[in-house]
């Protein structure tokens, strides 16, 4: 069974440093997709960034990057110049065929 | 920037009432999604569309639920006798192909009294 871990519920950190935000999954397959979902308190979910299993190269989107473990099924958020609009809850998720499957989130507070 | 919408943005019902959320996905859009997400816990599948039909659907999605394409823009999910548990946050999302992204709407919190 698909499953997606985020070990971390709560994360804070200080506007204009960075901050990783964890996440495993579990999977057979080799086909599949890995995305970082940020969810403000307006509560409609914003993609973030996204990465195709079958790509190496880890993907980055401005101020936004993962880093992605394929062997050991690992795919990190990592947060750069951190700033107060990041303050959401953000959803690791894994997508194979027409599912996703969503980890519990993590809480990220950014502190003035 | 195109953007997918839903309607209402609170529904309350009451127990045993039919309620039917919508939701207009991206217009070059052909996969379509609905998911939920009780307070505090984690967005769940319920069930994706495709080509007038639904291609996958969780355990969630039981015979209370189903969804609708009723025109070449709306994208619905009735639930047909509301319980207490299915209060929520529905979201509506919808992808170009089948691999790609998808957008998901603001969503639609649903109370059941």
């Amino acid at each position: 069974a698909q499953t997606v871990t985020q070990s971390q519920p709560e994360m804070s950190v200080q506007e204009a440093e960075t901050v990783t935000l964890s996440c495993t999954y579990d999977t057979s397959e080799s086909d599949y997709y890995l995305f970082w979902y940020k969810q403000p308190p307006s509560r409609q979910m914003i993609l973030v960034i996204r990465q195709e299993a079958y790509k190496q190269q880890n993907a980055t989107e401005n101020r936004f990057s993962v880093n992605f473990q394929k062997a050991a099924k690992s795919f990190s958020l990592k947060i750069s110049d951190s700033q107060l609009g990041d303050a959401a809850m953000y959803f690791c998720a894994y997508r194979t065929g027409n599912q996703f499957y969503f980890g519990t989130g993590t809480s990220l507070t950014v502190i003035p | 920037e195109p953007e997918v919408t839903q309607t209402p943005s609170h529904q309350v019902t009451q127990m045993g009432q039919e309620v039917i959320l919508r939701c207009v996905p991206i217009s070059n859009h052909l996969y379509f999604y609905w998911y939920r997400q009780i307070l505090g816990q984690k967005v769940e599948f319920l069930v994706s569309f495709y080509n007038n039909e639904i291609s996958e659907k969780s355990e969630i999605f039981d015979d209370q639920f189903s969804v609708e394409r009723p025109d070449g823009s709306n994208f619905t999910l009735k639930i047909r006798s509301t319980k207490l548990e299915d209060s929520a946050m529905y979201f509506c999302a919808s992808s170009e192909k089948r691999f790609y992204e998808q957008y998901f709407g603001p969503g639609t919190r649903l109370t059941v009294t």
